[in-house]
């Protein structure tokens, strides 16, 4: 069965350490795959997405994934977090090119970045 | 920017009643999507729209139907609201081209509690 996985519920980073959020998928052929981010009480907002080409692939607000194709892993990561990238975020990955575009989303993963 | 509007951002129902969503996009994007979002399960589909009158189910399409007349306008109905309906209601809309995958475009989502 086609899954994404998010295996962390929340994220706890110190503002100005590096971040990783993580996510593995499951999904037969070449997906595509994305980042989506959902701060508190708005909608989501796309972060980044990967296609082909360049396993790291650069976003909005400083983001960056890493494509890895061998461990079907896109993990989101940014070099310095700030306060202001709290917030929940959630990976989402292309079915199948016969399914009208759909997507498979992860469970999210809640971000917490402390002063 | 592209802007996806929903009908309400509150609503409150009671157990039975007919409740309507509505969604309006002002990028003429062929896709738009219904989704509810619960906490700890991610993103499921509702139901999906590639055209005008054209709609598809998505993974939970039960106690559901949707109206899309106007290819700017998606409406989700719950015909007979139920208590297991509470939730948050993501409507989104993109793109759509032959085997391309863009990013979807969301609205602020209406939070629905039935009693």
């Amino acid at each position: 069965a086609q899954s994404v996985a998010q295996p962390e519920d929340q994220v706890n980073v110190a503002e100005g350490n590096p971040l990783t959020v993580k996510c593995t998928y499951s999904v037969s052929g070449n997906p595509y795959l994305f980042w989506y981010v959902q701060y508190p009480n708005r909608g989501l907002q796309f972060l980044l997405k990967y296609i082909t080409g360049d396993n790291l692939v650069k976003g909005s607000y400083g983001f960056e994934a890493e494509f890895n194709k061998s461990q079907t892993s896109f993990h989101l990561k940014k070099p310095s977090a700030l306060v202001s990238d709290s917030a929940l975020y959630f990976c989402a990955v292309s079915r199948r090119a016969d399914s009208n575009y759909q997507l498979i989303w992860g469970a999210g993963t809640k971000l917490i970045i402390k002063p | 920017d592209v802007k996806v509007t929903q009908s309400s951002r509150y609503l409150v129902k009671r157990t039975g009643e007919k409740v309507f969503l509505e969604c309006v996009q002002d990028m003429d994007h062929e896709n738009m999507f219904w989704y509810r979002q619960d906490p700890g399960l991610g993103l499921r589909l509702i139901y999906f729209s590639y055209d005008v009158k054209m709609k598809e189910k998505g993974d939970i399409p039960e106690g559901y139907s949707v109206s899309r007349e106007k290819k700017e306008r998606f409406s989700l109905i719950l015909e007979s609201a139920s208590t297991n309906q509470t939730s948050m209601y993501l409507c989104a809309s993109s793109f759509r081209s032959s085997g391309l995958f863009y990013e979807q475009y969301f609205g602020p989502g209406t939070r629905l509690t039935v009693t």
